[in-house]
């Protein structure tokens, strides 16, 4: 079956512009995450979805980032006034989640965000 | 301050040559410990969760063990396609996820 995908693979944009970076998960997995990974470095969590709410948002380093995820399914990060220090990629993953044990997130190949 | 941290950043072995990379996590009510692969240009693959000290988990030829305090991965004759960046990550009990830094490993044929 498909995996996660997110689109575009690539993004160069410009000091003080908008972004919009879009995750496609595994279709029946209700839990949703954002990670930022820059060079050399793990990921680094930004935000998680448990159906359409944000159930935990404190990774989110500013303002700035917004993400949605208004039909509990397709999901998109948002960065308005991007600065340089925002190039990373940005990893999204989908889980099913359930009580209990954890289970285990299948990541995209990720976003390249590179701000110029 | 929840932390993991991954030891060495860099491994380069010869095929066949075995050895361990090291997970070290300081955090409040751990709630699983996960392994993964990462290649170049890729999202991570997920390896293996552990849920509790003592569990181990095994993979071809890798092998996941758990302690109170740290987590090992053990690589036994590596090929040059376990070429990647291995990384652990943390889930505490109040659901933070939180992920080393990874070691790059490099195997020579």
């Amino acid at each position: 079956g498909a995996g996660v995908s997110q689109t575009p693979s690539n993004k160069v944009t410009e000091k003080g512009k908008y972004v919009e970076l879009r995750c496609d998960p595994i279709s029946g997995h209700t839990a949703l995450y954002w990670y930022r990974q820059s060079l050399g470095q793990g990921p680094e969590f930004l935000i998680y979805f448990q159906g359409t709410g944000a159930a935990d948002d404190s990774g989110l380093p500013n303002d700035r980032f917004f993400a949605v995820r208004p039909e509990g399914s397709v999901s998109t990060l948002k960065i308005q006034r991007t600065e340089r220090g925002d190039s990373a990629v940005y990893l999204c993953a989908s889980s099913l989640a359930t009580s209990g044990r954890t289970n285990e997130q299948f990541f995209g190949p990720g976003t390249r965000l590179t701000v110029l | 301050e929840d932390q993991v941290t991954q030891s060495p950043e860099a491994l380069r072995l010869q095929e066949g040559e075995s050895s361990s990379l090291n997970c070290s996590y300081t955090v409040s009510g751990l709630r699983g410990l996960f392994w993964y692969r990462q290649d170049p240009g890729k999202g991570p693959e997920f390896l293996f969760t552990l849920y509790s000290a003592g569990e181990e988990k095994e993979k071809e030829r890798l092998k996941a063990t758990l302690t109170k305090k740290e987590s090992f991965l053990h690589i036994t004759a590596p090929k040059p396609e376990d070429s990647a960046t291995y990384l652990c990550a943390a889930l505490s009990s109040a659901s933070k996820i939180i992920f080393g830094s990874g070691t790059r490993l490099s195997i020579r044929p």
